[in-house]
């Protein structure tokens, strides 16, 4: 059974770092390219960042670029979103999510999410 | 930045009756492989996003039949041909043309 596990939510200062994990389980890792989506509570979806399965490329919503870092261990199963500079608007759930590894950037599965507050 | 509309936002439902939602974006989706980029997710209160149709027309593993997607380029449905209780939540289409991949806003339907 796919499973992947988000962790490292909680609340944070304005100008502070966190650093989000997403444990995966099921299926070869590996192989798989994946996603960063987040959803402040009550609104809808948004795509923030995709990292292809060896890392050796990524991709970034305009609204992170140069403050969250996509990165993997492919040895540890894990897919990691570190954060900096965060701002009181980067509140929200945040999703990792595996990549179907079709013809199009399809999430196929999703972790159950990690909530993170930006408040002072 | 690849703009995506649903309509309606909110749709109150009957069971047992067919339910349609509309998703527009303002860029064409077809790529030049042929397969329109086009994903259907449905979250259920409290609970994660899940796919339900993925490259416009094609049903996920698991999604059962009375749901299906349909159209090309820039108009898309999804349809629901009888709603059961289990259906109600939002149902958001993305676009995975271009990155940043976006979301349409989201219809919530409800009983």
């Amino acid at each position: 059974e796919v499973q992947l596990v988000e962790s490292g939510g909680g609340l944070v200062q304005p100008g502070g770092s966190l650093r989000l994990s997403c444990a995966a389980s099921g299926f070869t890792f590996s192989t798989y390219w994946m996603h960063w989506v987040r959803q402040v509570p009550g609104k809808g979806l948004v795509w923030i960042s995709r990292i292809k399965k060896d890392g050796s490329d990524t991709w970034y919503a305009d609204s992170v670029k140069g403050r969250f870092t996509i990165s993997r261990d492919n040895a540890k199963n894990t897919l990691y979103l570190q954060m900096n500079s965060l701002r009181a608007e980067d509140t929200a759930v945040y999703y990792c999510g595996r990549d179907a590894a079709g013809a199009g950037p399809t999430i196929d599965f999703w972790g159950q999410g990690t909530l993170v507050t930006v408040s002072s | 930045d690849i703009v995506m509309t649903q309509s309606p936002l909110s749709l109150p439902v009957t069971p047992g009756e067919p339910a349609s939602i509309s998703c527009r974006s303002s860029q064409n989706l077809l790529h030049t492989n042929g397969y329109n980029y086009l994903d259907w997710y449905l979250q259920k209160p409290g609970q994660s996003p899940q796919l339900l149709i993925y490259l416009g027309s094609h049903r996920a593993s698991g999604v059962p039949d009375r749901f299906s997607g349909s159209g090309s380029g820039t108009d898309f449905t999804l349809e629901i041909s009888r709603v059961e209780a289990e259906d109600v939540g939002v149902y958001y289409c993305m676009q995975g043309l271009q990155t940043p991949f976006t979301f349409g806003p989201g219809t919530k339907v409800d009983i």
